[in-house]
């Protein structure tokens, strides 16, 4: 059974930085493109980032680029999005997805606030 | 301001047959594929229609995708109350390895 599971969210000052996680099982994750998408309250879907099955090429919205990084780590079946220069805007709810986004796990909530 | 196109709200009866409108233009919809998704608040995104109207297994014969020029369609026939919940169109910009959702339309079974 396809599993992803994110952490790492929690309430995080403006400017600061957090790091989510997202732990993949039950299928072979160096052979998949991996996303990350958030929704903000009250917001629609948001794709944020991908990266390339081997970690070669990342791609961003225009809206985080410089500032958040997406990588992988297919050893440990294990998915990334560091967080730098957060703003009010990025509060959201951050879920992994796979592929074309045919699985997707429960959600991290990131919370930019003072 | 999304790039694709989608009515806010629709709604219908139980038995009824709904469709979800979602329009683009020739760099996205018109060029790619398209993927639907319906999402409860709360919970995990679900893919119900990829490639323009296929089906993942597992989800009901009652949900039909359709694609033509840069507009495309999700229907659902033989509404029931577990299809309230908030329904997204996407493509995947081949060229750009990007993706792009739809502002997202609640439908409301009444």
């Amino acid at each position: 059974e396809v599993q992803l599971v994110e952490s790492g969210g929690g309430l995080v000052q403006p400017g600061g930085s957090l790091r989510l996680s997202c732990a993949a099982s039950g299928f072979t994750l160096r052979t998949y493109w991996m996303n990350w998408v958030r929704q903000a309250p009250g917001k629609g879907l948001e794709w944020v980032a991908n990266i390339k099955p081997d970690g070669s090429d990342m791609y961003y919205v225009d809206s985080v680029r410089g500032r958040f990084t997406v990588s992988r780590d297919n050893a440990k079946n294990s998915l990334y999005l560091q967080m730098n220069s957060l703003r009010a805007e990025d509060t959201a709810v951050y879920y992994c997805a796979r592929d074309i986004l045919d699985y997707w796990g429960q959600g991290t909530l990131v919370t930019v606030s003072s | 301001q999304s790039v694709l196109t989608q009515p806010p709200s629709a709604s219908g009866t139980p038995g009824q047959r709904v469709t979800i409108s979602c329009s683009g233009s020739s760099s996205n919809i018109g060029n790619n594929y398209l993927y639907w998704y319906q999402h409860l608040p709360g919970t995990a995104p679900k893919l119900l229609i990829y490639k323009n109207n296929q089906r993942p297994s597992g989800v009901p014969d009652r949900f039909s995708g359709s694609k033509s020029g840069t507009s495309a369609s999700l229907a659902i026939s033989g509404l029931r109350s577990e299809d309230e919940s908030d329904y997204y169109c996407a493509v995947r910009d081949d060229s750009l390895n990007v993706w792009v959702f739809g502002g997202g339309t609640k439908l409301t079974v009444l």
